[in-house]
């Protein structure tokens, strides 16, 4: 069974210094990954994904991250944060080869940014 | 606006009443996707549907139930609720039911309160 593994369950910083929230997961086959948004109050947006190809991804509002097949891990980075980023991320990955679809999501990561 | 709806946006009711959620797929989508995120569950998918047809099963529990109907829509059914059911419920869905590059889209979710 596929597992995610986010290990900053808060993570607390202010405006401009830089984010990693760290992502692992447990699946055997070809994967598909994700990093998931949730602004306060609001639904999941997709920050960026991972299906095939250079490992560094970039995504929307800054962010990227760096898919390590050896290390099973898809970290997520931005060297400059701003107030507006305060939400909780989420790691997702899926495996094609298994029934059905599904996402399996990482336990998620409340960021809060000060001002 | 990812493109897909779901209905109603807030719900409040009784233990032991039953509720049905509703969802529409973006345009073109085939497969719908449902997920609970709860406090303590984190993001857990429950059920997912391809063209009509159950596709995969998650941790749903034995007094929810889910179809898609022709015109694709899907409607999530939760009986007999307990105070445990109150999670945030959402939709997603896709082109493909399974297979590379076939992203998921979010709905807005709907908040299930039960008192």
């Amino acid at each position: 069974a596929q597992s995610v593994s986010q290990h900053n369950h808060h993570v607390i910083l202010s405006e401009a210094a830089s984010l990693e929230l760290g992502c692992n997961y447990s699946y055997g086959g070809t994967v598909n990954l994700f990093w998931y948004v949730q602004y306060p109050g609001q639904h999941l947006q997709l920050l960026l994904k991972y299906f095939s190809g250079d490992p560094l991804v970039k995504g929307i509002k800054g962010f990227e991250a760096e898919f390590i097949k050896s290390k099973f891990s898809f970290n997520l980075r931005k060297p400059s944060v701003q107030w507006s980023d305060t939400a909780e991320y989420f790691c997702a990955v899926n495996g094609p080869q298994a029934a059905g679809n599904k996402l399996t999501f990482g336990g998620g990561t409340r960021v809060l940014v000060k001002p | 606006d990812s493109g897909v709806t779901q209905t109603p946006k807030h719900l409040i009711t009784a233990t032991g009443q039953r509720v049905t959620l509703r969802c529409s797929p973006r345009s073109g989508d085939l497969s719908v996707y449902w997920y609970q995120q709860s406090l303590d569950q984190g993001l857990q998918f429950l059920i997912q549907y391809y063209n009509g047809e159950e596709r995969a099963k998650g941790n749903i529990l034995e007094r929810f139930s889910a179809q898609q109907f022709p015109d694709l829509h899907s409607e999530l059914n939760l009986s007999s609720l307990e105070l445990g059911d109150s999670a945030l419920y959402f939709c997603a869905s896709s082109v493909q039911d399974r297979g590379l590059y076939n992203e998921q889209f979010f709905g807005p979710g709907t908040r299930l309160t039960v008192l």
